[in-house]
């Protein structure tokens, strides 16, 4: 089966740095999205990584490994907007997004 | 154009009743999706559009939710004779339909509650 693991939830103070880890077995893969998800709204899209290597977008980063299955979620200098859950997703051989449960970020001042 | 919206934003039902949301896409995206997502999972694929086609439905979408894009721009979900599981929060993303790069982006959602 189709199976993206994250943790369920994560603490952090405000100012520091956290990594979001995901591991993935899908059927192919096509690439890895990273959302952002607020209480009550909508997945707001971060990062998209398809080759191995870091991407960086201000103070987020994304990092995947293909071979090792493995991504991860990189925040700099926390604020206190950066709680949210934080979805990984997965586009499989067939073009269909496998999401994560999501990882629920708690950040405390 | 500012993003995909979604009508109605709530929506409170009674068991048995029939229910229809609409998602209105970013207008230059060819595909268009619904997903349902429950407090503390991710978004469950449930169809997506390309275009005006239907191209997938989710196995576990039992028959009494069919979903429409009748000329390629907005769509609409309906659920029959809803049941209490229905209860979700509905959302609908769009995407350019371009293989390399396709992010979706996400309406607010509609979040029904079946009594």
């Amino acid at each position: 089966g189709q199976n993206i693991d994250q943790p369920t939830e994560m603490t952090a103070t405000e100012g520091a740095i956290v990594q979001i880890n995901c591991t993935y077995q899908t059927s192919g893969f096509n690439g890895l999205f990273w959302y952002q998800q607020h209480a009550g709204e909508a997945p707001t899209f971060l990062s998209y990584n398809v080759l191995d290597g870091l991407e960086e977008k201000g103070r987020f980063s994304s990092f995947l490994s293909r071979s090792k299955g493995y991504s991860y979620l990189l925040l700099k200098e926390l604020q206190m907007k950066d709680s949210a859950s934080y979805l990984c997703a997965v586009w499989d051989s067939n073009y269909q997004l496998i999401w994560g449960a999501g990882t629920k970020l708690i950040i405390k001042p | 154009d500012t993003g995909v919206s979604q009508d109605p934003r709530h929506k409170i039902t009674k068991r048995g009743q029939n229910v229809t949301f609409r998602c209105d896409p970013i207008s230059e995206h060819n595909r268009l999706y619904w997903y349902r997502q429950t407090l503390g999972q991710g978004p469950e694929f449930l169809t997506y559009f390309q275009n005006e086609a239907q191209l997938e439905k989710s196995r576990l979408l039992s028959d009494r939710f069919s979903a429409e894009r009748p000329k390629g721009s907005f769509s609409t979900l309906e659920i029959q004779r809803t049941e209490q599981g229905d209860s979700a929060m509905y959302l609908c993303a769009s995407s350019p339909g371009d293989r390399d790069t396709d992010t979706q982006y996400f309406g607010p959602g509609t979040r029904l509650t079946v009594l």
